[in-house]
């Protein structure tokens, strides 16, 4: 299995200013993914961080506000823009393991105030 | 698109017993399935997978059934623990498409 880690874990960030976050794996993986988790709820898809390439978002989820980067196979990571209260969230990183299964890390959960 | 939903979002097991954790799926051409585990403040852990070509799988101390007539999937926990207490999500994902569907989940609260 792959051991994801993520930074921050946790962050306190004002209205309009910005955040990224890190994502290692201790491997090289073929494809990495950005979730969120909004309080109390399941894991909605951001995009497919794609290496060498410009992210593959899910609907509702853009480039703008969501800029991706992954520049090789262990690293990516994901910038929360101009952040709202309604982007507080969890923001989850996984990779796809060797037997397809995916991995996640522990998370890093924003609170916009 | 596509939905993964459960029953039921929470349920209650005394500490010993066994726990049955049900998970309806909409997309016919699913063809892998993941249970996932989730302790407050942490990522979701894998527990278990499996594929549409069976009907069973199991683990230690957890047992995974697919249905694929009636699109039903259920986690199976056996003389559940304490530290069994966690929300558990399954997800799904059809041939070719890497991207995993989520389910709604399911708070799992183990009473001693």
């Amino acid at each position: 299995s792959a051991v994801i880690s993520q930074k921050p874990s946790r962050d306190i960030c004002q209205r309009g200013t910005s955040l990224t976050i890190q994502c290692q794996v201790d491997s090289q993986v073929t494809m990495m993914f950005w979730y969120r988790q909004q309080p109390g709820q399941s894991l909605t898809l951001i995009a497919t961080a794609n290496q060498g390439s410009e992210a593959t978002y899910e609907s509702g989820f853009v480039i703008d506000k969501f800029p991706i980067s992954r520049p090789n196979l262990t690293f990516s990571t994901l910038t929360v823009s101009n952040m709202s209260p309604e982007d507080s969230s969890i923001y989850l990183c996984s990779a796809l393991g060797g037997a397809g299964e995916l991995f996640f890390g522990e998370g890093s959960r924003l609170t916009v105030l | 698109g596509e939905s993964v939903g459960l029953h039921l979002p929470t349920l209650s097991v005394q500490e010993g017993d066994n726990s049955i954790i049900n998970c309806a799926y909409s997309n016919s051409a699913s063809d892998y399935f993941i249970w996932y585990k989730q302790e407050s403040g942490k990522g979701p852990q894998f527990i278990i997978d499996i594929r549409s070509n069976m009907d069973k799988r199991q683990g230690q101390r957890v047992t995974v059934l697919l249905n694929k007539t009636v699109k039903h999937l259920s986690l199976q926990i056996a003389a559940t623990q304490p530290g069994d207490s966690a929300v558990y999500f399954c997800a799904e994902k059809d041939f070719g498409n890497e991207k995993l569907t989520f389910g709604t989940g399911t708070r799992l609260t183990i009473i001693p």
